[in-house]
């Protein structure tokens, strides 16, 4: 059982370009959320997806946005890229009604790095 | 203001050591609270989970306890290994909102 999948692992980029980031959750799993991760910081929360839709959204400008396709994985796009948005990016999958809330599986990461 | 503060930021023990982090919130209500670890460019991984009438739970040499009155948690690592040296994130939700602390860097050296 494969755990949450990110790709790229790695990623260059320059000033201004768009990048796609992509997420398959855990098997079973419903609910993709994506986080961006500071060096040295926590997690922030940018979105989560349920059913196809962006259910809930942290404080993140509207040049992030997602898609969740119907097998349940999801992309994250982010535009007109800003030296500041060099981070690692997290997906984590959940499975919604599940006992405990909230119990998210994270991936590996996507390591940008914005020039 | 984070509503959930972990301290210390960073720390550094000897090899074969005993650690305790801390986790303090102020989230409310209160659904349940996570332990992740955290290698460095890698995603976090479950470490504890403990809801409102749990006050500890143990994952081999991790322990973690919660007193859920005074909003504290705290993970206590016994007989350090080199391979803890991570960051240690904890994570409280309040029913769909989840809130981050800024994580507690540990180093263990030899």
């Amino acid at each position: 059982d494969a755990g949450v999948t990110q790709s790229p692992t790695h990623l260059i980029k320059t000033r201004g370009q768009q990048v796609t980031l992509r997420c398959s959750p855990k098997s079973g799993h419903d609910t993709v959320s994506w986080y961006q991760q500071a060096l040295g910081q926590g997690p922030q929360f940018i979105f989560q997806y349920y059913e196809e839709e962006e259910r809930q959204r942290g404080n993140f400008p509207d040049r992030f946005s997602g898609h969740q396709f119907p097998n349940y994985s999801s992309e994250l796009n982010v535009n007109a890229l800003l030296l500041g948005d060099s981070a690692l990016y997290l997906c984590a999958s959940s499975r919604t009604g599940a006992v405990i809330r909230n119990i998210q599986y994270f991936g590996a990461g996507t390591r940008l790095s914005v020039l | 203001k984070n509503q959930v503060e972990q301290s210390p930021q960073s720390l550094i023990i000897l090899e074969g050591k005993n650690c305790t982090l801390q986790c303090n919130y102020t989230v409310s209500p209160f659904s349940n609270l996570r332990w992740y670890k955290q290698d460095t460019g890698r995603g976090p991984v479950s470490l504890t989970i403990m809801t409102f009438s749990e006050n500890t739970k143990s994952n081999g040499r991790y322990t973690a306890t919660l007193d859920a009155d005074t909003k504290q948690s705290s993970l206590h690592i016994t007989a350090s290994q080199l391979s803890d040296s991570a960051s240690y994130i904890c994570v409280v939700s309040a029913f769909d909102d989840m809130r981050f602390g800024a994580g507690t860097r540990l180093t263990v050296k030899p």
